[in-house]
């Protein structure tokens, strides 16, 4: 069964630095992996999708990369904001099953 | 505007009795699928819907039910709840399984 884990589990940063969200994975039979994005009580929004064959996405601030043999993926954000306080997922879909797996996500805090 | 809407937002009901949680998409998607998020357990998968009368089971699939009997409805059925599905649920929709996801505000379930 696929496994899904993301480091740290809280990260708290000042405006302005660059930083590296990590998400794991154990089975690399996956058609792609996303990122998401959570803010207090409210549900998920789409950042990235990279497809199984890509090795990263980009998209404003946000670089995400995808390292499918070591089961690996990272989410770079650029110059962070405190608007970008809130919590990241990362989650994979299996090949078989066709499901998705979450990690548990990182609990970002930017401070002005 | 595109959108996945659930209802209701909250609920709190008592042990036994049934409920139903609603999921419309308007984007003609073909995937849908039910999750359930639980604090240091993540999201979970409870059942998905590749398309309209084809639903499987995700990782926690006991105690709930689904039905797609329209490509835009996907209920989640709770025939017997207890305290143990008190949980906050979220439902999305994709147009295929490999694309992107898009998820709804989330239901907030109390079974007391």
């Amino acid at each position: 069964k696929q496994e899904v884990t993301q480091i740290p589990a809280a990260l708290s940063v000042p405006e302005g630095e660059n930083l590296v969200l990590n998400c794991s994975f154990t089975d690399s039979a996956i058609y792609n992996l996303q990122w998401f994005r959570q803010d207090p009580g409210k549900g998920l929004t789409s950042l990235l999708l990279i497809q199984s064959s890509q090795r990263e996405q980009t998209s404003g601030r946000l670089n995400a990369s995808l390292d499918k043999s070591s089961g690996r993926s990272t989410l770079y954000i650029a110059a962070s904001q405190p608007g970008d306080s809130a919590t990241y997922l990362c989650a994979v879909i299996a090949w078989t099953g066709n499901q998705f797996y979450f990690g548990t996500g990182t609990s970002l805090t930017v401070i002005p | 505007e595109a959108q996945v809407t659930q209802n209701p937002r909250y609920l709190i009901t008592v042990t036994g009795k049934k409920l139903t949680v609603t999921c419309s998409q308007n984007m003609n998607h073909e995937y849908m699928s039910w999750y359930r998020q639980d604090p240091g357990l993540g999201l979970r998968q409870i059942y998905y819907s590749m398309n309209v009368e084809v639903t499987d089971k995700g990782d926690v699939p006991e105690g709930y039910k689904v039905s797609r009997k329209e490509k835009r409805n996907f209920p989640l059925i709770l025939e017997s709840p207890s305290p143990n599905q008190t949980s906050l649920y979220f439902c999305a929709s994709s147009f295929r399984h490999y694309t992107e996801a898009f998820f709804g505000q989330g239901t907030r379930l109390t079974v007391v």
